[in-house]
């Protein structure tokens, strides 16, 4: 167990439609990232966050936001969702602000957009 | 520009020997290495990092790694292989020259351990 939660687990969507994903990092943890996985581009850097703030940008659509809330906990916003964004969306978390150190992984959350 | 190369898609090996995964990678500066694991509907977990120091890098579940500066590569090993090792393998770099100092992923290695 990474310590770090991913609600939901699975979820089954319309395209036009708008989900919310939650994360809660690690306790102790400052940082948040928000990864993207499907089959045909590997892994994509979504949105990373540090104690609130947002640090760094990846492909991240502008049909997607994040935030990452007082008490830590992150929230991945995706709206006006198309089939293409089916995939495994993952939160990862750790101390630093900077990838000097291990990344702790949720389990995921499995969107599919039909 | 940044890179990760994990130029096998799948590696095959049969119980007991020895495995190799590679990674190649191009970066400005010097590089900070990592390699994760990812189980059948799992998250990755972390096996082990180079960030400076000695070559050989010890990790978890008896898995090392190898950076060589020359080749630019950071071979994931370990010398005798389980059927619990079966699973998807990735390395990621860290660049640190200059202010981007986002982590790249390579696209993954999947492992199969045949008994």
């Amino acid at each position: 167990d990474s310590g770090v939660t991913q609600t939901p687990k699975h979820l089954i969507t319309a395209t036009g439609q708008r989900v919310t994903l939650r994360c809660s990092p690690r306790s102790g943890d400052l940082s948040v990232y928000w990864y993207q996985q499907s089959l045909d581009q590997g892994l994509q850097f979504l949105i990373q966050y540090y104690n609130g703030e947002e640090r760094a940008k990846g492909n991240i659509l502008e049909r997607f936001s994040a935030q990452q809330f007082p008490d830590l906990h992150s929230e991945l916003n995706l709206s006006s969702l198309e089939l293409g964004d089916s995939a495994l969306y993952f939160c990862a978390s750790s101390v630093s602000e900077t990838y000097t150190g291990e990344l702790f992984f949720g389990e995921g959350s499995r969107l599919t957009v039909l | 520009a940044q890179s990760v190369a994990q130029p096998e898609d799948q590696v095959n090996v049969a119980e007991g020997n020895p495995l190799t995964v590679k990674c190649t990678y191009s970066v400005s500066g010097n590089p900070y290495l990592f390699w994760y694991v990812q189980y059948p509907n799992r998250g990755l977990q972390f096996l082990l990092k180079y960030i400076t120091g000695d070559n050989l890098v010890k990790g978890s579940y008896g898995f090392e790694a190898e950076f060589n500066k020359s080749q630019t590569s950071f071979h994931l090993k370990k010398p005798s292989a389980l059927v619990s090792d079966s699973a998807l393998y990735f390395c990621a770099v860290r660049d640190n020259a200059g202010n981007n100092r986002k982590l790249i992923w390579g696209l993954g290695t999947s492992l199969a351990v045949n008994p």
